[in-house]
């Protein structure tokens, strides 16, 4: 079964050091991932996506994700953290060929200045 | 482009009671989707439609039905509200079904 797992149900950095947002997935064939930001009271937001290619996607918000097909990992990255990054992100890969998504739980991140 | 809008915002249900969530899209996307979502769960998916007239089953798709009679809409029905329901309700949309999925603000639903 397909499956996305989010070890870290929150991540606390202090404003201007590196953020890592962890992901691991579960896939038999390609996999396509992507990661998703939820503020407060909105909806999903779109940060990124691998499709095939480079193994270092780089998405919206500076925000970079890191397909590491060995360790079946797709860490979210920045180099620099921002106040305004706290909020929810999701990790999520596509099942099957309906474009089906299956997310992880989720990870809230905390940015302190 | 509105992109996804979804109707209502807020809603309270008796239990017993029903309604339908609008989901509109504007993108004329093949693919549109209901999730749930649940605190520390993720989304779950309810149901999804790959055209106008053609709908299945999610992973949660018990106590809810879609219909797609157009491109643009894909509304969801909860016939007989239970508290498990309680949720917020997100509706995405995709031209296809590799293309990034666009999300709704949501819907936040509490059956009492």
């Amino acid at each position: 079964a397909q499956s996305v797992a989010q070890p870290e149900d929150q991540v606390n950095v202090a404003e201007g050091n590196p953020l890592t947002v962890k992901c691991t997935y579960s896939v038999s064939g390609n996999p396509y991932l992507f990661w998703y930001v939820q503020y407060p009271n909105r909806g999903l937001q779109f940060l990124l996506k691998y499709i095939t290619g480079d193994n270092l996607v780089k998405g919206s918000y500076g925000f970079e994700a890191e397909f590491n097909k060995s360790q079946t990992s797709f860490h979210l990255k920045k180099p620099s953290a921002l106040v305004s990054d706290s909020a929810l992100y999701f990790c999520a890969v596509r099942s099957g060929n309906t474009g089906k998504l299956i997310f992880g739980q989720g990870t809230t991140l905390q940015v302190k200045p | 482009n509105a992109g996804v809008t979804q109707t209502p915002k807020f809603r309270i249900l008796k239990i017993g009671q029903s309604m339908t969530l609008q989901c509109t899209q504007d993108m004329n996307h093949n693919y549109m989707y209901w999730y749930r979502q649940d605190p520390g769960m993720g989304l779950k998916l309810i149901y999804y439609s790959v055209g106008a007239g053609i709908t299945d089953k999610g992973e949660v798709p018990n106590g809810y039905n879609v219909s797609r009679s157009t491109t643009e809409d894909f509304p969801l029905r909860l016939e007989l509200a239970a508290p498990s329901q309680t949720s917020v309700y997100f509706c995405a949309s995709s031209y296809y079904e590799r293309e990034t999925q666009y999300f709704g603000p949501g819907t936040r639903l509490l059956v009492l």
